[in-house]
């Protein structure tokens, strides 16, 4: 039962690879957002689906951030050649639908060295 | 402007204190508001929803003032295990949750 499940809850990678964070949304939920959180800062808006559609990508900070997400189910969110500014945990969370209230997962630590 | 702003905090309060939090909205559309809280390294969770009526949740109290933009709460008898960062949501219709940068609560004993 369950929750908004991240994985993986932890990511050390190098400066200039590539890596994909994953999220499975609480079964029924049709709204998943993902936000990134750097430390001791607020919740920064990256993308939000709607079903498989993502209608709103503005939070998106560059081209190397992209985000997919298939059968109104499980979303990636990957990051290209990354750089130590994307150190943060990403957060993920889901809703019943679009202005429902969010329930989030436990989130990804990436850590770029 | 940022679109959603708080009280930054930190608030440190006895136990069995009154404290309230302000939050002020800038995107007059905003439909749906809630408030989390979050603990060191975890991540938010839901507190309450905050409806034009206003509402009530045993110790924890929401208030909306849409006229002003303007949202509360209102925590009374104040325990250790409120201690955390409260953050005000509100939805930028059509696009995504906002959230608050948040204001840090400490309940000393």
């Amino acid at each position: 039962g369950a929750g908004v499940s991240q994985s993986p809850s932890n990511k050390v990678t190098e400066k200039g690879k590539d890596v994909e964070l994953r999220c499975d949304p609480i079964s029924g939920h049709t709204a998943l957002y993902w936000y990134r959180q750097r430390l001791g800062q607020g919740l920064e808006f990256l993308i939000y689906f709607q079903g498989n559609s993502a209608p709103d990508k503005s939070g998106l900070p560059s081209d190397r951030f992209s985000a997919e997400r298939t059968g109104e189910s499980v979303s990636t969110l990957t990051i290209q050649r990354t750089q130590q500014e994307d150190s943060a945990v990403y957060l993920c969370a889901s809703s019943l639908t679009f202005n429902e209230k969010l329930f989030f997962g436990s989130g990804t630590q990436l850590s770029v060295l | 402007r940022k679109e959603v702003e708080q009280d930054p905090g930190p608030f440190n309060v006895p136990e069995g204190a009154t404290v309230a939090f302000n939050c002020t909205y800038s995107n007059s559309a905003s439909q749906s508001f809630f408030w989390y809280r979050q603990d060191c390294r975890k991540e938010p969770k839901l507190l309450m929803s905050v409806y034009s009526s206003g509402n009530e949740d045993g110790r924890f109290t929401a208030q909306l003032n849409r006229a002003s933009q303007y949202i509360s709460l209102l925590i009374r008898d104040s325990k250790l295990s409120d201690s955390a960062t409260y953050l005000c949501v509100a939805d930028n219709y059509g696009q995504n949750f906002v959230f608050g940068p948040g204001t840090r609560l400490s309940v000393l004993p």
